[in-house]
């Protein structure tokens, strides 16, 4: 799997949109950009995840540069309940593969 | 479904003691993910399964540890003998290869070596 990098930490205030970068220059052609996040002592959650075109949900946005090397994870009106550590993945979707967590961005959303 | 259930929630056991976590995956799921989460190392991947076999334990940290998953409804990580440098959360996922895309995470077993 590309290794990703991401800023470890990001303030966002409350209401406005959180923009969370995420590089991952030796991404392969088949390698999907998957988010998580992790809300304090539970689980990771999946957001989102796509390949090469932009995609929304309810949830998050993801926007996918076109040489493929770098994303941003959208969430439009953050609240607090976004406060979170949010992962970036890159990985084979459909295949028996590892899903590698990196240390992620730790996202606190402020009033 | 009610998710990945993982059991127990809590252990604290001492030094030296046999240490068993559980996890039921969600029904019909062919993959499953053991991880360790510390602040030092943050979430690690220890083991994982697919259709109940193991496929890579490269994470594994040492012959203390071993997994077993006897069927796709059941896996066990066990831990013998603990160490306090075990303490950790350990989490585990499923997912299913070929349909969905996302893995599910249980809720964790929060283990504490003393």
């Amino acid at each position: 799997d590309a290794k990703t990098t991401q800023p470890p930490s990001m303030d966002c205030a409350e209401g406005r949109a959180a923009n969370l970068p995420c590089n991952h220059s030796t991404i392969s052609g088949n390698e999907y950009v998957y988010w998580y996040r992790q809300i304090h002592s539970q689980g990771p959650q999946y957001i989102i995840h796509g390949l090469k075109n932009n995609e929304t949900n309810e949830m998050a946005s993801l926007i996918i540069t076109e040489d493929r090397k770098s994303s941003t994870l959208i969430l439009p009106h953050a609240t607090l309940r976004d406060t979170a550590v949010y992962y970036c993945i890159v990985r084979v979707l459909l295949n028996t593969d590892k899903l590698i967590f990196g240390t992620g961005t730790r996202l606190q959303v402020f009033p | 479904d009610a998710g990945v259930i993982q059991s127990p929630r809590h252990e604290v056991t001492e030094m030296g003691q046999e240490v068993t976590l559980r996890c039921k995956p969600i029904s019909g799921h062919n993959s499953l993910f053991w991880y360790r989460q510390t602040m030092m190392r943050g979430l690690e991947l220890l083991i994982y399964f697919n259709n109940n076999v193991p496929i890579d334990d490269s994470g594994m940290p040492e012959d203390r540890f071993s997994a077993k998953m006897p069927n796709a409804s059941f896996s066990t990580l066990k831990i013998q003998p603990s160490e306090p440098r075990d303490s950790a959360v350990y989490f585990c996922a499923s997912i299913l290869f070929g349909r969905n895309t996302e893995a599910f995470f249980g809720q964790g077993t929060r283990l504490t070596v003393v």
